[in-house]
């Protein structure tokens, strides 16, 4: 069992919905990386959280160190939003493996 | 200006060979970081330095060396290469372990 777990590890979607991303782990952890990889293979940083919300545009981020979870939220989504997506957590740098969210138009 | 840079982007070799992979950042950071995707888009991070000391080195082979002549490079030397470590490489850095790390594009290795 992976130390992150993400869920779901795929997510088909219809442009528009609300869309939430579950990362959970079981390690301590000083902070929390979402991340997003397009098609193309290219790694983009989204989010660093050690605690509460985060919100950039379209998308939230939120931790929950008690319970050792993160959220990553996407509202009114859109085709361009596909791609992997992938929580990390600090210290030891340890990854999930990853949800493949597809938008649909 | 790219800020994390890796060269070359793809890397096609023999069983058997030596290779290095080269990543400069010109970001100011103090870490940098390998990281391996495998074919099912799996990461995994390889080695990080910080101010040009290992500070994490998971259980890879020792095929694999990094090496930083400075603060803005880590470069990755692997020797003897095996066709499982055909996969796309990633360098990043950030500016502590705490903070946002920034990727290069990746390269990509194939081992024949």
């Amino acid at each position: 069992k992976n130390e992150v777990e993400q869920s779901p590890q795929n997510l088909t979607a219809q442009e528009g919905e609300f869309i939430t991303i579950n990362c959970s782990y079981s390690v301590g952890i000083s902070a929390l990386h979402w991340l997003q990889q397009h098609p193309g293979g290219g790694i983009v940083s989204l989010f660093m959280l050690s605690s509460g919300k985060k919100k950039h545009g379209r998308l939230i981020a939120t931790i929950n160190i008690q319970e050792k979870h993160s959220s990553l939220h996407i509202t009114a989504s859109h085709p361009r939003d596909s791609a992997v997506y992938i929580c990390a957590v600090f210290q030891k740098l340890v990854f999930g493996q990853g949800t493949r969210l597809t938008i649909n138009p | 200006d790219t800020a994390v840079s890796q060269t070359p982007k793809y890397l096609v070799t023999q069983m058997g060979n030596d290779k290095s992979i080269k990543c400069e950042q010109n970001l100011g950071h103090d870490t940098m970081y390998w990281y391996k995707q495998d074919s099912k888009k799996f990461l995994k991070i390889m080695f990080s330095y910080n101010n040009k000391e290992l500070i994490i080195n998971e259980t890879v082979p020792n095929r694999f060396s990094p090496k930083s002549p400075d603060k803005a490079h880590l470069n990755l030397h692997i020797n003897s290469l095996e066709l499982g470590d055909s996969a796309v490489y990633f360098c990043a850095s950030s500016q502590s372990y705490r903070t946002e790390a920034f990727f290069g594009q990746g390269t990509r290795l194939t081992v024949v």
